[in-house]
């Protein structure tokens, strides 16, 4: 089982360029999220989604958008990269949206914007 | 909204020390407080969790500990080997209207030194 995975594993991009992080998961699970790393400031959530069909909005949305048209897959995209958005992120998923599922995830994107 | 505050930012201890690491958390309608490995290169890993109605849970060498009334909560690693090297993050969920959504602490490095 593959579990989590994400494309690209890093990328470097032009300010005002668009990128799309790609993650898919093969566990079934209905909730799926995205956060952003950066040194000193821990995992921030960017997105989330409870349900295929759903999104949400969590602390730093701004700059970006989702999509879920189904299960396994939730792609993240940056309309028009800024500098301030290099960063790692990850794309975790957890069976329900409910409190206390454990989230699960996957192995990072680094995302360098020039 | 939910504000979570994670010390010491470095901790180096000698293998087969303890390893303690402190959070606090803002808002007290949290109930679900997990704690998570990053080891280098991969994402977070769940490895304990604590829920508000619990004071203390246990797991090998590993326990977190929950003091509601002051609204904070500890990891206590026992007999620490080389192996726990890793960046851990605490995290506390806002409250069943926040579903599973996180807020994480910022991380603490840990240095198991041999």
């Amino acid at each position: 089982t593959a579990g989590i995975t994400q494309a690209p594993t890093s990328q470097i991009l032009a300010a005002g360029r668009s990128m799309t992080l790609r993650c898919t998961q093969d566990m079934r699970h209905n909730a799926m999220y995205w956060y952003r790393q950066d040194l000193g400031l821990g995992l921030r959530l960017i997105h989330y989604s409870n349900t295929a069909g759903t999104t949400g909005k969590g602390e730093v949305p701004d700059g970006y958008s989702v999509s879920r048209a189904n299960t396994d897959d939730f792609p993240l995209t940056l309309a028009s990269a800024v500098p301030s958005q290099t960063s790692v992120y990850f794309c975790a998923s957890s069976l329900t949206g409910s409190v206390g599922g454990e989230q699960f995830f996957g192995p990072g994107t680094r995302l360098t914007v020039l | 909204g939910e504000n979570v505050e994670q010390h010491p930012s470095t901790l180096s201890v000698q293998e087969g020390d303890s390893a303690v690491i402190k959070c606090t958390y803002s808002d007290s309608a949290s109930n679900y407080f997990p704690w998570y490995k990053q080891e280098l290169g991969k994402g977070p890993q769940l490895i304990i969790d604590i829920r508000s109605n619990v004071g203390e849970k246990k797991d090998q060498r590993i326990a977190v500990t929950l003091n509601k009334t002051a609204k904070h909560f500890s990891l206590h690693i026992t007999e620490t080997q080389p192996e726990d090297s890793a960046v851990y993050f605490c995290a506390a969920n806002p409250g069943p209207e926040y579903g599973n959504k996180l807020v994480f602490g910022a991380g603490t490095i840990l240095r198991v030194k041999s």
